[in-house]
């Protein structure tokens, strides 16, 4: 069974430009959440979706959203990049979010770079 | 909030020695407990997980037991190899719902 995937893997923007950021869960998976990884602020976690609903936010400002779509695929936007906005971004994928036997399984993340 | 607390890294061993980092968190009701691994370049793969406690998560040699009393999921190996190089990561998910809360992280280096 084929992995999370997430596309692109390497992106560079500058300043105030905006980012479209995607992720494929693992097939049958219907729970898609987003983290950041910063070497200062560790791994955050941003958004959780869940049958095209969003069940949960982190403490990110209204520049970062997020969408799901009916088959599952997830994105997110960030707007208005800033140079802090730099990060590896992971998507992980789960089959029955808030179950106890629930585990999130993350894809290869996409490293945004913001000039 | 909840939160998770790791043994401050980097950590340095040699080729076969034991190994321990240590994790202890913070939360309310029953949380399921992780440990994560990334490699270089690369994303977070689930090593073992814990949903209760007494509950002992064991993957690749490496074995962590959840202790509710003393709030605490530490990463145990008995004889690491220079692949076990990497960031290990703690993690607890609240009762309900999937978010995960990660410690700082722990760097790893094995030498030959």
């Amino acid at each position: 069974k084929a992995g999370v995937t997430q596309t692109p893997r390497y992106l560079i923007k500058t300043r105030g430009q905006q980012v479209t950021l995607s992720c494929s869960p693992i097939s049958g998976h219907r729970s898609v959440s987003w983290y950041q990884q910063t070497p200062g602020q560790g791994l955050q976690f941003l958004f959780e979706y869940f049958s095209e609903t969003q069940r949960n936010k982190g403490n990110f400002p209204g520049r970062f959203s997020g969408r799901q779509f009916s088959n599952s695929r997830s994105e997110m936007n960030v707007s208005t990049l800033e140079l802090g906005d730099s990060a590896l971004y992971l998507c992980a994928s789960s089959f029955i979010p808030g179950a106890s036997t629930d585990t999130q399984y993350f894809g290869p993340g996409t490293r945004l770079t913001v000039l | 909030g909840d939160s998770v607390t790791q043994m401050e890294g980097p950590v340095t061993l040699s080729e076969e020695a034991f190994l321990t980092i240590n994790c202890t968190y913070t939360a309310t009701g029953y949380p399921s407990l992780f440990w994560y691994v990334q490699y270089p370049g690369e994303g977070l793969q689930l090593l073992l997980k814990a949903t209760k406690a007494d509950d002992k998560g064991s993957n690749k040699g490496f074995e962590a037991t959840y202790r509710k009393e003393t709030t605490s999921f530490h990463l145990e190996k008995g004889s690491v190899q220079v692949s076990d190089s990497a960031v290990y990561f703690c993690a607890l998910r609240e009762t309900s719902g999937s978010r995960l809360t990660f410690g700082e992280g722990t760097q790893l280096t094995v030498n030959p």
